[in-house]
């Protein structure tokens, strides 16, 4: 069973837009990851944060994490189309990545 | 570099066979895990290699099997098919142990029928 999970499981916006993706998980975390996963592909890496972190930025990218909570978010500003895939966040614990649920981001034009 | 190499991209079995996967990692990778995705149950991890050492095993059973060899290659069995192993088989590599960014390859696509 899945130890993370995401809302919303699907977003449709405008280009342009800002997208906003949350995540829940349950055990304790050395550091969480977002990934990207394009149709049936193999996911990338967009961003880690660690535990004693609370906020971190990479480009369009901003992660938050709360981990009295143990929640955390993505937002994607400024969304373009070929921003269109799917987002999972990844719980590092024990020597193994959990994967959350996903969210399926569409960005129409 | 070369990405995380993963053969074949499809393959389609019956029920009751065996089936090998093969993983190249990135060079100079040493840990490799592998992950099913199936739309209902998504990610699920199965186990991670480093260094030719099983580390970490996900609730899987015995059917799913896993090895690591001396250049870091990792190939997985499935014995025993059963419908519900049909799924996309991910590979991902790591330079570390500590899991913090994992490089994915595109797959390998098994239909069991």
């Amino acid at each position: 069973s899945q130890q993370g999970e995401e809302d919303p499981q699907a977003l449709s916006i405008q280009e342009g837009e800002n997208a906003t993706m949350n995540c829940s998980y349950k055990t304790s975390i050395n550091n969480l990851q977002w990934y990207r996963q394009n149709s049936g592909r193999g996911l990338v890496h967009l961003i880690l944060i660690r535990s004693n972190e609370r906020e971190k930025h990479s480009g369009r990218l901003r992660v938050t994490l709360d981990t009295s909570k143990k929640s955390s978010s993505l937002l994607i500003t400024a969304s373009r189309a070929a921003d269109t895939a799917s987002y999972f966040c990844a719980m590092d614990s024990s020597y193994k990545l959990i994967f959350g649920s996903g969210t399926r981001l569409l960005v129409r034009p | 570099k070369a990405g995380v190499t993963q053969t074949p991209r499809y393959l389609i079995k019956t029920r009751g066979q065996q089936v090998t996967l093969s993983c190249s990692p990135i060079s100079g990778h040493r840990s490799v895990s592998w992950y099913q995705q199936t739309p209902g149950q998504g990610l699920q991890f199965l186990f991670e290699y480093f260094s030719e050492t099983q580390r970490n095993k996900g609730n899987f059973p015995g059917r799913f099997s896993g090895r690591q060899f001396s250049n870091s290659r990792s190939e997985m069995n499935v014995s025993t098919l059963e419908l519900g192993d049909s799924a996309l088989y991910l590979c991902a590599s790591s330079p570390s142990t500590t899991n913090e960014k994992l490089f994915f390859g595109s797959g390998t696509q098994l239909s069991v029928l």
